[in-house]
């Protein structure tokens, strides 16, 4: 089945500058990868998605990177904000089966 | 609408006792789901549903049963209760069209069960 290693585990960032988080995951039949933003004590929520026939999306200070060659995945946020502090989770599916999620990354954004 | 809910909130139960989760969407959700998530470990899938009266197994699911007995109802059942099922317990549904299991989930607030 599916397997998604996340990396870095924890990340703190001084605020604005850039964060990067990496994903890989294994089947190559993976066609869907979101990112889940989880707030302290709330649910997780979706924050951007790609798809296996897009290369790269961008929604204002977020974007995701894909390169399906090397099976891998990078959420990118640039000018970060306190507000961004949170664990981030990546996950892959290939439609016909559920969403498999990684470990998380827990971003703090030091003021 | 409502979105995703789930009681209980939270839960204390003595081992070997049994309980029920109940998840409700008002979405007209196809799909629903059961994760657990604990420290360190990200969400794990317990069991999910693809439509009314479908359940199937996730990567965790020893201990747990589920039913679908209405599209919009989810349940997650603890027969007897274990120390290792202290966890935070998350509902999540999707649409289910096109994609299938591709689409986005949205979640509910979540269920905290201690299991002493």
């Amino acid at each position: 089945g599916e397997n998604v290693e996340q990396h870095p585990s924890t990340l703190s960032v001084q605020e604005g500058d850039s964060a990067v988080i990496k994903c890989t995951y294994s089947d190559s039949a993976s066609n869907y990868f979101p990112w889940y933003k989880q707030e302290l004590g709330k649910r997780p929520q979706l924050i951007i998605d790609i798809r296996s026939n897009v290369g790269e999306k961008k929604d204002q200070r977020i974007a995701v990177t894909l390169n399906k060659t090397a099976k891998h995945f990078s959420l990118h946020i640039t000018e970060t904000q306190p507000e961004d502090s949170a664990v981030y989770f990546c996950a892959a599916a290939t439609g016909n089966t559920p969403l498999v999620f990684g470990k998380g990354t827990r971003l703090s954004v030091i003021a | 609408n409502a979105g995703v809910t789930q009681t209980p909130k939270f839960r204390v139960l003595k081992t070997g006792q049994s309980m029920t989760l109940l998840c409700a969407q008002d979405m007209n959700h196809e799909y629903m789901y059961w994760y657990r998530q604990d420290p360190g470990m990200g969400l794990r899938l317990i069991h999910y549903s693809v439509g009314e009266g479908t359940t199937a197994k996730g990567e965790v699911p020893d201990g747990y049963n589920v039913s679908r007995l209405k599209k919009q109802n989810f349940l997650l059942g603890l027969e007897s209760a274990a120390p290792s099922q202290t966890s935070v317990y998350f509902c999540a549904s999707t649409f289910g069209g096109g994609p299938l299991h591709a689409n986005e989930q949205f979640f509910g607030p979540g269920t905290r069960l201690t299991v002493l």
